[in-house]
């Protein structure tokens, strides 16, 4: 069984800081995907990496898949209230079944 | 708006009850995946089904059954519920390797 283990669980923050949010797997994964749900909503895509050592940036969040494809890492830097949500991350695999860790939780307080 | 539609939102019943959950696809995507997300398992992937053909299998209980139908449109039965199966039920959809979100429906079996 494929695992992904997410951390922190919670993060609570100021705005203006910088953080780092990690999911590791003991599993190699064909890809690497990293979501955001907002409560009362579904999860959305922010992005999708697949080669290992990859790293994508979107505005102020900057992701990295491991040379290994087992792990990932999400940085925000300078967070915003508007941050605030829960990061799952998914590892890819056949058929396009994905396999989501439980999340990290961020609250970022004005 | 990610496109996929679920109804209904909440859906409140009793133990030994049995429910339907309907989810519409994207436009145009051919394939219907149905997760579980609860606050200790996190989100877990129930059921693939593309084209009208069930495609793969997860952490899917035998009291639960889905189908996809000519239009695409997916149900998901949930028979002789337990207090267990409170949960929020996803449903997503995809034309390749991104899957896109509905609102969810959540269940809550008193």
């Amino acid at each position: 069984t494929q695992l992904l283990e997410q951390s922190p669980q919670f993060l609570s923050i100021q705005e203006g800081e910088n953080l780092t949010v990690y999911c590791n797997s003991s599993s190699v994964f064909s890809s690497l995907q990293w979501y955001r749900q907002e409560p009362g909503e579904g999860p959305v895509l922010l992005v999708t990496v697949v080669t290992g050592g990859e790293v994508k940036k979107l505005k102020r969040l900057t992701f990295q898949f491991g040379d290994a494809r087992k792990d990932s890492s999400l940085h925000i830097t300078a967070a915003q209230p508007g941050d605030t949500g829960l990061y799952l991350c998914a590892g890819g695999g056949s058929n396009y079944k994905l396999t989501f860790g439980k999340g990290t939780l961020l609250t970022v307080n004005p | 708006d990610s496109g996929v539609t679920q109804t209904p939102k909440h859906l409140i019943t009793a133990t030994g009850q049995r429910v339907t959950l309907r989810c519409s696809p994207r436009s145009g995507d051919l394939s219907v995946y149905w997760y579980q997300q609860s606050l200790d398992q996190g989100l877990q992937f129930l059921i693939q089904y593309y084209n009208g053909e069930e495609r793969a299998k997860g952490n899917i209980l035998e009291r639960f059954s889905a189908q996809q139908f000519p239009d695409l449109h997916s149900e998901l039965n949930l028979s002789s519920l337990e207090l267990g199966d409170s949960a929020l039920y996803f449903c997503a959809s995809s034309g390749g390797d991104t899957q896109y979100f509905g609102p969810g429906t959540r269940l809550t079996v008193l």
